[in-house]
């Protein structure tokens, strides 16, 4: 069963640290979201691509993160300078173009800034 | 401002007894609700969904129970198995052509003991 990828699997890092993580979602998935999940919460969109290009970026906190998706495919979402409260579970998830209501999730990005 | 209000936060259940969590929320234009499982370490997955055209969807041991009236939907977990304790989210969305903006709850916390 195909299956979203994403690394690293945990990540540790000191504040004011770069870090970057990768997805590589579902083949022929053309949107890929990125959530954010705090501990105890439930997860939040940072960003949504539809094959390249931004559809929904209102929650990502642009004045440290980025998400690119330069050729539709892999995605990499990056923080600089990371904070201590970016200490969370970066989820990937993907959709099928026409069937957007289910999005499959990959395993998570665990983020410990210290 | 949470979207969607989950409740309990954490339940314990004995095997072979019935798990019910709950959800509401407030915006009328949300018209697709998935409940989402998820295990330590692991991403979180499509357990079963529905839209405000039923009031119930069953599958398996696990039934959706929608009451679009009182903006709310539950999650029954029918004869819960030891194999069943993770952590459950409701979410939220509106249909959209561009994508789908999940609203996820806070999560609640299901043991079931032996």
């Amino acid at each position: 069963e195909a299956e979203v990828a994403q690394s690293p699997r945990y990540k540790i890092t000191e504040k004011s640290q770069a870090v970057a993580f990768w997805c590589d979602p579902i083949s022929g998935h053309a949107t890929l979201y990125w959530y954010r999940q705090i501990l105890g919460q439930g997860p939040e969109l940072l960003v949504q691509f539809q094959d390249e290009s931004v559809v929904d970026d209102s929650q990502l906190p642009k004045d440290r993160f980025s998400a690119e998706r330069l050729k539709g495919v892999d995605s990499t979402l990056k923080i600089q300078p990371a904070e201590l409260g970016d200490s969370a579970m970066y989820l990937c998830a993907s959709s099928l173009r026409d069937h957007k209501d289910t999005q499959y999730f990959g395993p998570g990005t665990r983020l410990t800034v210290l | 401002q949470q979207q969607v209000k989950q409740s309990p936060q954490s339940l314990i259940v004995q095997k072979g007894g019935i798990s019910i969590i709950n959800c509401a929320y407030e915006n009328t234009a949300f018209d697709y609700f998935p409940w989402y499982q998820q295990f330590p370490g692991k991403g979180p997955a499509l357990l079963i969904a529905i839209r405000p055209d039923v009031s119930e969807k069953k599958e398996g041991r696990f039934t959706i129970s929608f009451n679009k009236s009182a903006k709310q939907f539950s999650l029954h977990i029918m004869d819960s198995q030891p194999g069943d304790s993770a952590t459950y989210f409701c979410a939220a969305s509106p249909i959209s052509n561009t994508g789908n903006q999940f609203y996820f709850g806070t999560g609640t916390s299901l043991t079931v003991i032996p």
